[in-house]
């Protein structure tokens, strides 16, 4: 069956630059979330997403902004980038019939 | 603040069957009970959920007391793929405001 797909699944970047995180839901879900999880940490959840709206949002830093376009897919972006966002960036998939959410890989990101 | 409590660690043999407990004594009447699974950095996996019934699926069962406030997830047959953190979530699903918010779960080990 098909899963939710994340791109890059890894990225190094240097501080104070920009990066963007690509997440394409499984086919016919319409709602996306972004969670974060630090080393040694568990998830926490950033934003999420319902048919293009933003739904809820959680402890996403302001240089963090996203959204989610016509085809579902999301993007998070992420400037001015700090070493303390050095981390595994997951994003979730959910429709609105059984709202069971299903992660995808992570992107990796590495901030130097 | 955390809804749920689980133990930190524990260990079961290979072949046995993984018990996996978990309190929520405040659950609230249109809360579930989900369970999830995160295999080393990988992306949380979804085992399954219940509201009051006990409910089992090709990985697991999952046992809710009758009054809500615990629940225990029950791999029947534990293998050393089964080693993860196990996160016991509580969330009212269909809401706004239906993220994951991850507690700090029990690092399972499956010894062979």
């Amino acid at each position: 069956a098909a899963g939710v797909i994340q791109s890059p699944r890894h990225l190094i970047k240097e501080k104070r630059e920009t990066a963007t995180l690509k997440c394409y839901p499984i086919p016919r879900h319409d709602t996306v979330y972004w969670y974060q999880q630090g080393p040694g940490q568990d998830p926490q959840f950033l934003i999420s997403f319902y048919e293009k709206m933003q739904s809820d949002k959680g402890s996403i830093p302001d240089r963090f902004s996203a959204q989610q376009f016509s085809d579902y897919h999301s993007e998070l972006n992420m400037s001015s980038l700090e070493l303390g966002d050095s981390a595994l960036y997951f994003c979730a998939s959910s429709s609105s019939w059984t709202d069971t959410q299903y992660f995808g890989p992570g992107t990796r990101l590495t901030v130097l | 603040d955390a809804k749920t409590t689980q133990p930190p660690s524990m260990d079961c043999a290979e072949g046995r069957a993984a018990n996996l407990p978990c309190n929520h004594s405040t659950i609230s009447g249109n809360e579930y009970v989900y369970w999830y699974r995160q295999i080393h950095s990988q992306g949380p996996q979804y085992i399954i959920h219940g509201l009051k019934n006990n409910e089992t699926n090709e990985m697991a069962s999952l046992i809710i007391t009758e009054d809500r406030k615990s629940s225990t997830l029950i791999l029947p047959h534990a293998t050393l793929r089964d080693t993860a953190v196990y996160y016991c979530i509580v969330r009212v699903p269909y809401s706004s405001a239906s993220k994951i918010i991850f507690g700090s779960g029990t690092r399972l080990s499956i010894r062979p």
